[in-house]
């Protein structure tokens, strides 16, 4: 079963350095996305990508998030210049795409990210 | 704008109880409905999901949930609390099918 797979699971960093996660979609899923999820809350979503198109991104991307998805495979999320509060568990999904019909996520393990 | 909340943080029942999980949400178009369980150190799973068909939908595990969209519910049941249920619940609520909108969760422990 190749579900969704993110690297690493879990990352500590000091402030003000840079971090890059990455996720690999199922892999005929088209559709990629990334939430944030913070303690004793539900996932926030970010962004997501159709192929290798980012299609919606939230006020909660800030300039100092940026995400690709390259060739349309796998993605990376890298935030830049990092706070205390970007301290948090990053989550990946994907869905294959049916027209006029919702798309079922599936998620990956997330990473989890510690900001010292 | 869509929106769930989540009534309860924290429900705890005895093993074989009754299970029931509260959601609501707040959504101008029909929506699309989900409850995903998440155990630690893992990613969320979907358990069901309510997409305009049945008003009763059954999920896995023995879960099932009915949309009212008369109360704008959609609550989470099972008939007889397993210890394996204990877990963090999560609605959401979808109108595109992309942007999905969570609510804050539900701890559910189970009591031997």
């Amino acid at each position: 079963d190749t579900g969704v797979s993110q690297d690493p699971r879990h990352k500590i960093t000091k402030r003000g350095q840079n971090v890059t996660f990455r996720c690999d979609p199922i892999s005929e899923h088209n559709r990629l996305y990334w939430y944030r999820q913070t303690l004793g809350q539900g996932p926030e979503f970010l962004t997501y990508f159709q192929n290798e198109a980012q299609l919606e991104k939230s006020r909660l991307l800030s300039d100092r998030f940026s995400a690709e998805r390259p060739k349309g495979s796998f993605s990376t999320l890298e935030i830049q210049r990092t706070e205390q509060g970007d301290s948090a568990m990053y989550l990946c999904a994907s869905s294959p795409r049916r027209v006029g019909s919702y798309n079922e996520q599936f998620f990956g393990p997330g990473t989890r990210l510690t900001v010292l | 704008a869509q929106s769930v909340t989540q009534l309860g943080s924290h429900v705890s029942v005895s093993e074989g109880a009754l299970v029931l999980l509260r959601c609501n949400y707040s959504s101008s178009v029909p929506p699309y409905l989900f409850w995903y369980v998440q155990y630690p150190n893992q990613g969320l799973q979907l358990l069901l999901k309510y997409t305009s068909a049945a008003t009763l939908v059954k999920g896995i595990n023995g879960f099932e949930a009915e949309f009212k969209k008369s109360e704008t519910s959609f609550h989470l049941t099972k008939p007889s609390a397993h210890m394996s249920d204990a877990a963090e619940y999560f609605c959401a609520v979808s109108v595109t099918g992309n942007q999905f909108y969570f609510g804050t969760g539900t701890s559910l422990t189970v009591i031997p």
